[in-house]
């Protein structure tokens, strides 16, 4: 199986910061990554697909980056809305289509 | 409107067999490159991939659980049902199911909308 590594682990910003999660795939998946918004107690909302394309409705101070094994997403001028756990998936080839750990972003 | 919703026990025994059921609507699970997968997060920890079932009736597991799961589908319901057997108190958890979309070109896939949730208890 794919294993994905997210880092770090949580993350402490302000208001207006801009931060970076960054996303490690066990193998090279092209560009086969995702990125999902977990606020506590709601379901993951997908933010980022095939690593880098913004799912319609997300604003665009998200975007991610990145090819093979290494991922990025980063958010541009944090919102009090943006903080928040998120996860990377990787999508590539056949199942089991693996998370990452979870990076939680707190005030 | 795309919407999900998982029901079923709260509360199961440890070695029963739980059952959930995935009403959704808004959207086929006749259609090319569509599906509906499930994922669980135990309290305070990460999401894990379960288990996905295709517009074609294929079927993935995961590797760790393939032996303990199965997922059917009821198109003219619009229901899919994940059934894992022998539960254990580690399978406590919350259970989302997810339309999966793969695309044909360059063939990305991904998990949009989910699910509320589910909470499942084990405990004697």
């Amino acid at each position: 199986d794919i294993q994905m590594t997210q880092s770090p682990s949580s993350l402490s910003a302000s208001v207006g910061d801009r931060v970076t999660i960054t996303c490690r795939a066990s193998q090279n998946i092209i560009s086969f990554l995702n990125w999902y918004q977990q606020k506590p107690g709601k379901a993951p909302n997908l933010l980022i697909f095939g690593a880098s394309s913004l799912q319609s409705g997300v604003p665009s101070r998200f975007s991610g980056s990145g090819s093979g094994t290494d991922f990025t997403l980063t958010i541009n001028s944090l919102q009090p809305e943006d903080f928040a756990t998120y996860y990377c998936q990787q999508s590539y080839s056949t199942p089991p289509y693996t998370f990452g750990q979870g990076t939680r972003l707190e005030i | 409107q795309i919407t999900l919703k998982e029901t079923g026990p709260t509360l199961v025994k440890p070695t029963q067999t739980l059952t959930l059921t995935c009403s959704f609507s808004g959207f086929s699970l006749n259609t090319p490159g569509v599906g509906v997968g499930w994922i669980r997060q135990p309290p305070g920890k990460a999401l894990e991939w379960l288990g996905l079932i295709y517009w074609d009736d294929d079927k993935r597991y995961s590797p760790s659980l393939k032996n303990r799961l199965s997922i059917i589908r009821d198109t003219s319901k619009n229901h899919v049902v994940l059934t894992m057997t022998n539960m254990d108190p580690v399978d406590t958890a919350t259970y989302y199911c997810s339309k999966w979309t793969r695309i044909v070109t360059p063939g990305h896939s991904w998990f949009d909308p989910w699910g509320q949730g589910t909470l499942v208890t084990v405990s004697s």
